[in-house]
């Protein structure tokens, strides 16, 4: 089945403590990003990859680093979390750039940081 | 910058109702639009788009028309469901940027049998 899958679902965890959330596609995808949704703003883009070895800031990257060593992994990584992360976050994937091509995001991971 | 409008929810109505959820957006140039829509505990999840001016999306019975001179994209269906129930997004893609979507807020839909 082709899928964004994310781990871990769920996360609490506290101020300054390193964390990575994973974020792994089976659809040999180019293109992956993260977002963080909040209520009352939407999603908004933290940092995003066209390929391999390749990534970007979105809106909203500081305290956030990704990396892409691999086409299917774009995990993310909290150095230093503080509550202000306290957010749901989706990964999302799509084919390649010069669409606009379908994104197709992964089930979120909820993380509150205390 | 590129910013999305979309109505305030939650939205509540009884099945087979109208239903329309307002979006409008700014944008430089010819935007991509899309309607995405977030079940309960899952991801979100593409409804429909639009890729330039006067073009129709549709899906499931869902409907939005790309209007460039109001700078709109509503989403209508004739009857929901109690199964479309969910969160929808509209959002917008910049031709020739990153593949960023920028998206509304959300409107939180309820149908009640």
């Amino acid at each position: 089945e082709a899928q964004v899958t994310q781990n871990p679902r769920y996360l609490i965890t506290v101020t300054g403590k390193k964390l990575t959330v994973t974020c792994s596609q089976n659809m040999n995808h180019e293109y992956m990003s993260w977002y963080r949704q909040d209520p009352g703003l939407g999603l908004r883009q933290i940092y995003y990859s066209m390929n391999v070895e390749v990534t970007d800031k979105g809106d909203v990257p500081e305290g956030y680093k990704v990396s892409r060593k691999e086409k299917r992994n774009f995990p993310l990584i909290l150095e230093s979390p503080s509550p202000n992360q306290t957010s749901l976050y989706f990964c999302a994937s799509s084919p390649q750039r010069g669409g606009p091509y379908e994104q197709y995001f992964g089930p979120g991971t909820r993380l509150t940081v205390t | 910058g590129d910013s999305v409008t979309q109505m305030e929810g939650p939205v509540t109505l009884s099945e087979e109702a109208f239903l329309t959820i307002n979006c409008t957006y700014t944008a430089t140039g010819y935007p991509s639009l899309f309607w995405y829509v977030q079940y309960p505990g899952e991801g979100l999840q593409l409804l429909l788009k639009a890729t330039k001016a006067d073009d129709k999306g549709s899906n499931k019975g869902f409907e939005a028309t790309y209007r460039k001179e109001t700078t709109s994209f509503h989403l209508e269906k004739g009857s929901v469901q109690v199964s479309d129930s969910a969160v929808y997004f509209c959002a917008l893609m910049r031709r020739g940027g990153n593949e960023k979507l920028t998206f509304g807020t959300g409107t939180r839909l309820t149908i009640i049998p």
